[in-house]
């Protein structure tokens, strides 16, 4: 069964430090790889996504790195704020174009004031 | 725009009850999908619609499930009956129509508690 790996479980990091949340896939056929934060009682919203046409993606503060030849993506928040506490999850199709996700475990972040 | 709608927000039954959960998709999408959350298995897709039409009911785990959308402005999960094992959050996630190549975007509800005793 394909799967999309998704490390920490949760991470605690001090305001102003750097939050890494590490994604790894199997299914080489993945052509769309988005991010996705959810807040308590939330549905999951749309952060930020990459195609692995490119290695690196930056929105703001939040930045996707690309490892095609590894299969891993990652996630980096910089200069993580207590607004950015919350649940992070990692996705990617089934197949290439499709409406199908893989989603991950999650990582629930923590940040310190 | 208000979003994807979901109601109930929690709903909490007996088990062997019937449980009806309901979902109104952002105007315009015509894509529509169930989730179910929990923190066992995650994020799981349930069934897909696309223009109203069921394309994808894989995920739904049993027969105890169905999924209907008469139009492009509702939808409804049903558990009949419910069991103890069904308690978890049901998200409702709609896509724009004909979402451009890079653009897959999802717009999840707020979700429902469902808690079966």
């Amino acid at each position: 069964q394909q799967q999309v790996k998704q490390s920490p479980q949760s991470l605690i990091v001090q305001k102003g430090g750097i939050s890494i949340i590490n994604c790894a896939y199997e299914n080489t056929a993945f052509d769309y790889f988005p991010w996705y934060q959810q807040f308590p009682g939330k549905g999951p919203a749309l952060l930020i996504a990459i195609r692995p046409d490119v290695s690196e993606k930056q929105e703001g503060r939040f930045t996707i790195s690309f490892n095609k030849s590894a299969k891993q993506f990652s996630l980096h928040i910089m200069d993580s704020q207590p607004g950015d506490s919350a649940t992070y999850f990692c996705a990617a199709p089934t197949t290439s174009g499709t409406y199908k996700y893989i989603f991950g475990t999650g990582t629930r972040l923590k940040v310190l004031a | 725009d208000a979003g994807v709608i979901q109601s109930p927000r929690h709903e909490v039954t007996e088990m062997g009850q019937e449980v009806t959960l309901r979902c109104k998709p952002i105007s315009g999408h015509n894509s529509l999908f169930w989730y179910r959350q929990t923190m066992m298995r995650g994020l799981e897709l349930l069934i897909y619609f696309n223009n109203n039409v069921p394309i994808d009911d894989s995920g739904m785990p049993e027969d105890r499930f169905s999924a209907k959308m008469p139009n492009a402005s509702f939808s409804t999960l049903k558990i009949q009956p419910s069991e103890p094992r069904d308690s978890a959050v049901y998200f409702c996630a709609s896509r724009a129509r004909d979402s451009p190549l890079g653009n897959e975007k999802l717009f999840f509800g707020s979700g429902t508690q469902l808690s079966v005793l």
